[in-house]
């Protein structure tokens, strides 16, 4: 079974500085991951997603993630946030063919003026 | 497109008393999900629909829990009766099929007294 891990429960970060959020999977087989934002009383919006081919893809809002097999990883990054990026976010992995997603737990994102 | 509408958004109800909640996913979307999040954690899968057919429903407590998906478009989740640690924000989600990404309502934030 696929199970996601999202190393940081919190990171506070200071407008305009870059953010990398952490994602790590585990999975025999091969994986689709997406990374999803939650702003407060809403549903999770797709931000980006991997399913084939480039390793490196680009999503809304300036946000970016890079897929590496071998670390098994899957890290969120924007070289320049902004207060509105403040928000919950979310790591999902889902095995090919398998038809589930998993979620992580969620690392929320505080930027600070 | 229109997004995924749910229905209430707000529920507050004592304990042992019925609910229903009401999802009705983006046109043309065969699968459909139901999700609970539960504070501070992601969303957590209940049931899984592919048309109007449940092919996912071993995390869905059977014994209080139960949903439908009329004609594989409207869906409604029904606890009967509600636990104190039913307390949550329940989501529906839909996708094309389940390789797809997910796109989420908006949930109904749901409290037992």
């Amino acid at each position: 079974a696929q199970s996601v891990t999202q190393l940081d429960s919190q990171v506070p970060v200071f407008e305009e500085a870059p953010v990398e959020l952490r994602c790590n999977y585990s999975s025999s087989v091969s994986v689709y991951l997406f990374w999803y934002v939650q702003y407060p009383n809403q549903g999770l919006q797709l931000l980006l997603k991997y399913l084939s081919g480039s390793t490196l893809v680009k999503g809304i809002n300036g946000f970016e993630a890079e897929f590496n097999k071998s670390q098994t990883s899957f890290h969120l990054r924007k070289p320049s946030v902004h207060i509105s990026d403040t928000a919950e976010y979310f790591c999902a992995v889902g095995v090919t063919g398998g038809f589930k997603t998993i979620f992580g737990a969620g690392t929320r994102l505080f930027v600070k003026a | 497109e229109a997004g995924v509408v749910q229905s209430p958004r707000y529920k507050i109800i004592e304990k042992k008393q019925p609910v229903a909640f009401w999802c009705n996913p983006i046109s043309g979307h065969n699968t459909l999900y139901w999700y609970r999040q539960n504070l501070g954690q992601g969303p957590e899968l209940l049931i899984r629909y592919e048309n109007e057919e449940a092919v996912d429903d071993s995390q869905l407590p059977k014994d209080r829990f139960s949903a439908e998906r009329l004609k594989g478009v409207d869906s409604t989740l029904k606890i009967q009766p509600a636990e104190l640690g039913d307390s949550a924000v329940y989501l529906c989600a839909s996708s094309l099929d389940s390789n797809q990404p997910q796109h989420f309502g908006d949930g109904t934030r749901l409290s037992i007294l």
